[in-house]
This record gives C-alpha cells, structure tokens and sequence, in this order.
C-alpha cells in the first residue's frame, strides 16, 4: 500500500532534550516536505526537499533541521526543543515532475513541557 | 504579499444540501491551485489540482472551479454527506513550482442529520 508513515505518532518530552520524528514513503517520490499545523494558523511549511541531498527552508524552519540522505526517509530534528513548538506535525511527498499532489501522512503530536 | 484567504472560516449545513467554499490568492506567479480535505486528526488528501488554463474540474460530488483573472477558485459540495464533515483547505504553490506551499486557514464544514 502506498504511503507516508511517520514516528512517533505522539510524543511528550521536555524542552532542550533532542527528538527526532521519522518520515518514510514507500512510493519512490522526490518530493518531500515537513508542516506544522497549529490552531488559527493552518499549516505551515517547515523544510522540504525536492530531491536526495537537496533541502529549502519554508516559512517556518527557525529551531527545525532536516536531512535526505535517502530518497524514503526524510527525518525532521529537533535539537533543543521548546514549548513554542508544541504543535501536529506532518510529513508528505509527491512526484517531482509535473503537477502532482501530496500524499499526507498522519502527523505526529507533540507537546514539549 | 502572498496570501491564500479562505471563507467561510466555518460552515453548518444539513445533510443533502449543497455547499460552496471560497478561496482568494494573490500568490504570484500562479501556476496552479489544490484542494485537501482533511479530516479530524488525519492527515490532508487530495480533492483537485487545478491550473491556470482550467477553469472547472470534478472528482465525483466536489467540483474546483478558478478564475485566474480575478484570482478566485471555490470548491462545490453537491448533495451533502455526514463524511463531508471536514476542513477544506486551499493551497497554492509560491512562485509556479511545487516546492513552497502557501496554505489557506481552511474551512471546516459540519454537515448535521
């Protein structure tokens, strides 16, 4: 089945400790990209990648590293966490070439005390 | 500024009924402009994707229409379902490709018994 599977699917952790949520498509795209959605404000890009070694910020990417060493995984870290960044997170991908939609996974909570 | 603005923020309907959502950008250049549905705690899904030489696309009881000239697309609802209760979300690409998103606030839709 294709998909976008992320980890953990919830998370409570305290501020300044290192997390990092795993993103993985199984569907071979070179699209990939990272959102926050918080109430009122939507979602916002964090990062994305269009393909294997190639990161851009998007609107919010203060406090966010990514990386794609792989064409699948594409992890989001957060090295010193704070509670600003609680928030639902989710990772999606599509097809590089052309108009393509994104295919969602099914996000990751996280609260940061 | 680039902006996708949608309305209403919220809308009730009963079951049966139709329904139809607004979405104004003034992202530029424009190349094309989505649909997601997203229900509670899931991640969004694709509706339509539609470019700028099209000016009405269908995918089953949801019908996307766009006017690039006045920037402007609304997404129809015909004959409404309980599952259509969701938030509704806009999205445009900045800058003609897919990699940085602006997304609209969403319209989250009840549709009542």
């Amino acid at each position: 089945e294709a998909q976008v599977t992320q980890n953990p699917r919830y998370l409570i952790t305290v501020t300044g400790k290192k997390l990092t949520v795993t993103c993985s498509q199984n569907m071979n795209h070179e699209y990939m990209s990272w959102y926050r959605q918080d109430p009122g404000l939507g979602l916002r890009q964090i990062y994305y990648s269009m393909n294997v070694e190639v990161t851009d910020k998007g609107d919010v990417p203060e406090g966010y590293k990514v990386s794609r060493k792989e064409k699948r995984n594409f992890p989001l870290i957060l090295e010193s966490p704070s509670p600003n960044q609680t928030s639902l997170y989710f990772c999606a991908s599509s097809s590089g070439t052309g108009v393509q939609p994104q295919h969602f996974g099914d996000g990751t909570r996280l609260s940061i005390l | 500024k680039n902006q996708v603005e949608q309305s209403p923020q919220s809308l009730i309907i009963l079951e049966g009924k139709n329904c139809t959502l607004q979405c104004n950008y003034t992202v530029s250049p424009f190349s094309n402009l989505r649909w997601y549905k997203q229900d509670t705690g899931r991640g969004p899904v694709s509706l339509t994707i539609m470019t700028f030489s099209e000016n009405t696309k269908s995918n089953g009881r949801y019908t996307a229409t766009l006017d690039a000239d006045t920037k402007q697309s609304s997404l129809h609802i015909t004959a409404s379902q309980l599952s259509d209760s969701a938030s509704y979300i806009c999205v445009v690409p900045l800058g003609g490709s897919q990699g940085n998103l602006i997304f609209g606030k969403g319209t989250k839709l009840s549709v009542k018994p």
